[in-house]
């Protein structure tokens, strides 16, 4: 199965700081990454897919790039409400997995 | 509005059973592929189960850590989808979620467009 390491695991930031964290596979897939944001007791809600494709909704301050075994998701200048913890997913293969996630705090 | 609710949680002895339903509307089911996930608590997500469409023939596909005791189906005429769980084990503590696949065609993008608020399942003695 596809693993997916991201790091940081944890992003200590103030509003305004721009944040960047990175997905790695251990095999490449193209583009077929999505990312997702989880706010503590909610569900996940999709930011990205393909890698670097937003989601309806999504602030354009949040970006999405890279490919192959790398990929980057940067919030330009963080507000408040994006406190969260991030996940991306490949969707490149069975069996779906999920990297670790990286807290933003 | 597109929305999922999940429902049939609750606490379970380890060796028992327990089915979750996710009640969909705002869509048209059949034309969605939809799918498990669920979070341990304090962790990360984890995928459990997929379900094709009707024009994919609902084809099912399965995580190895649940492979021959959860089944996943879907009656689409009730806008249903559910997972029957068996052989329950603490393991399987967690969150649960269902999904929509952002595919709209019935296959599998493999992304995830639409979540529930989820159903929480604990399994203890």
């Amino acid at each position: 199965e596809i693993v997916l390491t991201q790091s940081p695991a944890t992003l200590s930031l103030s509003p305004g700081e721009r944040a960047t964290f990175s997905c790695r596979a251990s095999q490449s897939f193209g583009d077929s990454l999505a990312w997702y944001q989880q706010k503590p007791g909610q569900a996940p809600r999709l930011l990205f897919f393909p890698a670097s494709n937003r989601a309806a909704g999504v602030p354009a301050r949040f970006s999405g790039s890279g490919s192959g075994r790398d990929f980057t998701l940067t919030i330009s200048n963080v507000e408040p409400e994006d406190f969260a913890v991030y996940y991306c997913q490949q969707c490149y293969e069975w069996p779906l997995t999920f990297g670790g996630g990286t807290r933003v705090e | 509005e597109v929305r999922l609710v999940e429902s049939g949680g609750g606490l379970a002895q380890p060796g028992r059973s327990l089915r979750l339903s996710c009640a969909i509307s705002g869509f048209i089911s059949e034309n969605y592929a939809l799918s498990w996930f669920r979070q341990p608590p304090g962790e990360g997500l984890e995928w459990v189960a997929s379900i094709s469409g009707k024009a994919y023939g609902g084809a099912t596909n399965y995580a190895a850590s649940v492979r021959d005791r959860f089944t996943i189906s879907r009656d689409n005429s009730k806008n249903l989808a559910y997972l029957q769980m068996n052989s329950l084990t603490t393991g399987d503590t967690a969150v649960y979620y269902c999904a929509r696949d952002s595919d709209d065609h019935g296959g599998y993008s493999l992304a995830f467009d639409f979540w529930g608020q989820g159903t929480v399942v604990s399994v203890s003695s």
